[in-house]
C-alpha cells in the first residue's frame, strides 16, 4: 500500500462546482502539503500544514482552502471550480527534520 | 527571492550515452537541495538530498553533486528504464516547504 494515498485519481468538473480532494498518510509525519503541477510551471505549493491546528498558505493559494482533519489526513477544496485550475494536484508529507518530502499519486483534475 | 533553473528542458540519449542535467539555484541560505524522478502520470520519487557544497551521493547510474551556485545529476551509461523528469528542489534556511524547477525531461533510446 502506497505511505500517501490520494483520492479521486482523476476527475472531470464543471464550473462553479465545489470538489473536495483528499489525502491520507500513514508515513506518520506531522508536515503534509498540497502542491499543484501545470506543464512549464513546476511544482507550486498551495497550502501546508505542521500539525492538526496550523494551516498556513502557500505561495497560489486563492480559491482553495484546506481542512486538516487528523494528523494523517490533510484535504483540499475547490470553493467554486474555475477552468484555470485544471491541473495535476499533490499531496506530500515530510518529517520536518531532514526536509525531504514523499508524494501521493497525483490527481488529475479537469474543470469543464 | 528563491530560484531554481533546470537545464537543458528536455534531453534525449542513446543507450549508454552519459551525459549531466544542471540544477542552478539562488536561496538565502541552503538547507538541502533535493533531486526527484517523477514518471509520467505519477509523483515524484525522492532520489538524493545533499546539504553543503563539495557533497556527493550517488545510486546505480546515478551520481548528484552540489556547489555553491549549483548541483549536477550525473547519469552514467543510462538505460531506458532510467526516461522519466527529474526535478531539483531547494529548502532555504528557515522555510518550511520546497521550491521546485521545472525539471529536465529525459528519455534514453535504446
Amino acid at each position: 500500500d502506497a505511505d500517501v494515498t490520494q483520492t479521486p485519481r482523476n476527475r472531470i468538473t464543471k464550473t462553479g462546482k465545489r470538489i473536495m480532494l483528499e489525502c491520507s498518510q500513514t508515513k506518520g509525519h506531522d508536515r503534509m502539503y498540497w502542491y499543484r503541477q501545470d506543464p512549464g510551471l513546476g511544482l507550486r505549493l498551495i497550502y501546508y500544514s505542521f500539525d492538526v491546528k496550523d494551516i498556513n498558505k502557500g505561495e497560489i493559494s486563492d480559491g482553495y482552502s484546506v481542512s486538516r482533519q487528523a494528523q494523517a489526513k490533510f484535504s483540499l477544496s475547490l470553493e467554486s471550480a474555475i477552468p484555470n485550475q485544471t491541473a495535476l494536484y499533490f499531496c506530500a508529507t515530510s518529517d520536518g527534520t531532514t526536509g525531504k518530502a514523499f508524494f501521493g499519486q497525483g490527481t488529475r483534475l479537469t474543470v469543464v | 527571492e528563491d530560484q531554481v533553473t533546470q537545464s537543458p528542458e528536455a534531453l534525449r540519449l542513446q543507450e549508454g550515452e552519459s551525459s549531466s542535467l544542471n540544477c542552478s539555484y539562488t536561496v538565502s541560505g541552503l538547507r538541502g537541495l533535493f533531486w526527484y524522478r517523477q514518471d509520467p502520470g505519477k509523483g515524484p520519487e525522492f532520489l538524493f538530498t545533499l546539504y553543503s557544497a563539495g557533497e556527493e551521493k550517488e545510486k546505480e547510474r546515478l551520481k548528484a553533486t552540489l556547489t555553491k551556485k549549483e548541483s549536477f545529476l550525473h547519469i552514467t551509461a543510462p538505460k531506458p528504464e532510467d526516461s522519466a523528469t527529474y526535478l531539483c528542489a531547494v529548502q532555504a534556511s528557515g522555510a518550511n516547504n520546497l521550491f521546485f524547477g521545472t525539471g529536465t525531461r529525459l528519455t534514453v533510446i535504446p
